[in-house]
């Protein structure tokens, strides 16, 4: 079964929109809670982390906000541009080591 | 620039075919790893390697293997390529006190 569910699986925003992206996991072993971003032609490159014992991350334009109670987490995107349009995969990592497991991935388009 | 380089970008394999997919890492990462990512679906563990000659399965391991000789080298071997397993193959790498992985471009394998 699917491990950390993501959605939506697409998104279109007006550039300069805040996309939000969402996960949902169960497994309270989680720690490590990391952000890929995926162009075509690409494999994923990590874009943003964050561990359990922070509630928010932010690294220029991407926030990460973290709801350790509900289990859940979120990718959002500041001043959304059209080089964002990408596929964005969230996953986790348990703290028995570094295997992820992956959500589905959300396609994201930023129309100019 | 660090690098996981996936030796073919696009592949076409008959039915019944032996398949070999490699994976080089200029790295000196210990742990690596094969996912397959397909739509709907995101990115799916098959096998994965925390060092040479040392290999765990992973989600989907069935009707594949693999092979670690040489800590850069991780291959990922398909015994008796079918129709279902066209996909994107990806390999990763990371080192053990790390968490996040660096990904190659991946394989595209078409089965026919």
């Amino acid at each position: 079964q699917q491990q950390v569910k993501q959605s939506p699986q697409s998104l279109i925003v007006q550039k300069g929109g805040i996309p939000i992206i969402n996960c949902a996991y169960e497994n309270t072993a989680f720690d490590y809670f990391p952000w890929y971003q995926q162009f075509p032609g690409k494999g994923p490159a990590l874009l943003i982390a964050i561990r359990p014992d922070v509630s928010e991350k932010k690294e220029g334009r991407f926030t990460i906000s973290f709801n350790k109670s509900a289990k859940q987490f979120s990718l959002h995107i500041m001043d959304s541009q059209p080089g964002d349009s990408a596929t964005y995969f969230c996953a986790a990592s348990p703290n028995t080591g570094n295997q992820f497991y992956f959500g589905t991935g959300t396609s994201l388009t930023v129309i100019p | 620039d660090v690098k996981v380089t996936q030796s073919s970008r696009y592949l076409v394999k008959r039915t019944g075919e032996k398949v070999f997919l490699e994976c080089v890492q200029d790295m000196d990462h210990e742990n690596m790893f094969w996912y397959r990512q397909d739509p709907g679906l995101g990115l799916r563990l098959i096998y994965f390697s925390y060092d040479v000659k040392m290999k765990e399965k992973g989600d989907i391991p069935e009707g594949y293997s693999v092979s670690r000789e040489k800590k850069e080298r991780f291959s990922l071997i398909l015994e008796s390529a079918s129709t279902n397993q066209t996909s994107m193959y990806l390999c990763a790498s990371s080192p053990p006190w790390e968490y996040g992985y660096t990904f190659g471009s991946g394989t595209r394998l078409t089965v026919v």
